[in-house]
C-alpha cells in the first residue's frame, strides 16, 4: 500500500499565521491527493482535491500544492475555525490511503 | 442538501456481528461509488471499503477482507455495511462517504456522514 506521512504531526500557531503542511508519499502518485480538515466529533470535510484543486465552498485562504510525492497545504492566514486535525488521503491507488494527521491548535 | 446518516452502531462482544447502514438524501445513490472509513478513537482515518454504483463490485482492505461485507440498495438510497467476527480493533466511528469523480479520473470523498460508533468488548 502507498504510505502517505504527514508533517509535523502538530503544530501550534496563532490566529493571523501563515502554515504550511506536509504529505509526502512512498511512491509518486501524480496529483491523486486529496486533502480533509477534521474537527473533534465531527466527520471530516474536504478542502482540496486533485492537489491543488479548492473544493467548492471553502475558503480561498487554503491552497494546495505539489506532485509525484510532495505536497503542501497551506493556509494563508488563520482563523480561529481552521484548528483542526487535517488529513491528506492518495486516490492514485485504489487502496486508498491517509496520512497521520497533523493536529493544529492555536500557540 | 446533500446529507449522508449512519445508523446501527453499539456495543457488541467479540465474534458478534453488527450491520451499519447509511441514509442517503439529497442525491441519487445509484449515480455513485460509496465508501466506509473508520477511525479508532484518537486515531487517525483508515479507508475499509468501496462499492460501485449497481453494487456489482466491492474492494475492502485487508483488515477486513472475509469478515465485512459491504452492499447497496437504491431503491432505499441506501448503504450497509455487514461486520461478521468483531474483534476488539475494530472498535472505531464508522464513517461511510460518497466518491466525487467529476474531475477527469481523480475521486474524492464528499460528503461523509457524521459516523457511528461501534465498541467490540466483552
Amino acid at each position: 500500500d502507498i504510505q502517505l506521512t504527514q508533517s509535523p504531526s502538530s503544530l501550534s500557531a496563532s490566529v493571523g499565521d501563515r502554515v504550511t503542511i506536509t504529505c509526502r508519499a512512498s511512491q509518486s502518485i501524480s496529483t491523486y491527493l486529496n486533502w480533509y480538515q477534521q474537527k473533534p466529533g465531527k466527520a471530516p470535510n474536504l478542502l482540496i482535491y486533485a492537489a491543488s484543486n479548492l473544493q467548492s465552498g471553502v475558503p480561498a485562504r487554503f491552497t494546495g500544492s505539489g506532485s509525484g510525492t510532495d505536497f503542501t497545504l497551506t493556509i494563508s492566514s488563520l482563523q480561529p475555525a481552521d484548528f483542526a486535525t487535517y488529513y491528506c488521503q492518495q486516490s492514485y491507488s485504489t487502496r486508498y490511503t491517509f496520512g497521520q494527521g497533523t493536529r493544529l491548535d492555536i500557540k | 442538501e446533500v446529507q449522508l446518516v449512519e445508523s446501527g452502531g453499539g456495543l457488541v462482544q467479540p465474534g458478534g456481528s453488527l450491520r451499519l447502514s447509511c441514509a442517503a438524501s439529497g442525491f441519487t445513490l445509484s449515480s455513485n461509488w460509496m465508501h466506509w472509513v473508520r477511525q479508532a478513537p484518537g486515531k487517525g482515518l483508515v479507508w475499509v471499503s468501496r462499492i460501485n454504483s449497481d453494487g456489482s463490485t466491492t474492494n475492502y482492505a485487508d483488515s477486513v477482507k472475509g469478515r465485512f461485507t459491504i452492499s447497496r440498495d437504491n431503491a432505499k438510497n441506501t448503504l450497509y455495511l455487514q461486520m461478521n467476527s468483531l474483534r476488539a480493533e475494530d472498535t472505531a466511528v464508522y464513517f461511510c462517504a460518497r466518491d466525487v469523480r467529476d474531475y477527469g479520473d481523480y475521486d474524492r470523498f464528499d460528503p461523509w456522514g457524521q459516523g457511528t460508533l461501534v465498541t467490540v468488548s466483552s
